[in-house]
């Protein structure tokens, strides 16, 4: 069982390249969520979606697009990767409707924007 | 607005010591759910544990144990008789009412150090 996998873990840009940053699971999850965290900040959320078909915006999403086409996949857009969008990136999911179903989150991934 | 704040911003004991993590919370939901997630130096998010508004009681997980009090809006987090395999980020999380419950709201994290 592989639950929550990020790719790629690592990947440099340069300011205004664009990249998706990858986010799957197979837990037959309703509920998808990216993160960043960023020191001294803890995380934050960036975008959210409880269902293919459904996504919204969380507390930081300027500079950031997704969709959610199928259940498993959650891809995260980066348009014109700016150097303030350098962080680490962590995508989440859970079931969604209960409240007792915690968030199970991705290893992460690094990126740096020069 | 919701808010979560963990004062410590870095801790370091030798191990076999006892340490607490602080952790305060603001809401305005009467539903709502507190969390703590440990990040190891791997980078992971590890869940450890859930507590909803309505179940004040404490928690007991072997070494780990949990004091969750509404009149101190505070869910605080002890480790008894610390190791280095403790040694982590660890993050106080919180989420408001029954439709944002995935929705977390994260504190800054507490940076625990156990010396050998």
């Amino acid at each position: 069982n592989a639950g929550v996998t990020q790719t790629p873990k690592f990947q440099v840009l340069k300011t205004g390249q664009s990249m998706t940053l990858q986010c799957a699971q197979d837990m037959n999850h309703e509920y998808m969520s990216w993160y960043r965290q960023d020191p001294g900040m803890g995380l934050r959320l960036i975008h959210y979606s409880v269902g293919a078909g459904i996504t919204d915006q969380g507390e930081v999403p300027n500079g950031y697009n997704v969709s959610r086409s199928t259940t498993e996949d959650f891809p995260l857009r980066l348009l014109s990767a700016a150097p303030s969008q350098t962080s680490v990136y962590f995508c989440a999911s859970s079931l969604a409707g209960t409240a007792n179903s915690p968030l199970h989150f991705g290893n992460g991934t690094r990126l740096t924007v020069t | 607005a919701q808010k979560v704040t963990q004062a410590q911003t870095e801790i370091s004991v030798v191990e076999k010591e006892d340490v607490t993590l602080d952790c305060v919370y603001e809401t305005r939901d009467t539903t709502y759910y507190l969390f703590w997630y440990k990040q190891p130096p791997s980078g992971e998010l590890v869940f450890l544990i859930r507590r909803n508004s309505f179940d004040e009681q404490n928690e007991i997980s072997g070494r780990y144990s949990w004091n969750f009090q509404k009149s101190t809006s505070s869910f605080n987090f002890t480790i008894t008789a610390s190791q280095v395999v403790d040694s982590a980020v660890y993050f106080c999380a919180l989420s408001g009412g029954i439709q944002g419950a995935q929705k977390l709201v994260f504190g800054q994290g507490t940076r625990l150090t156990i010396n050998p």
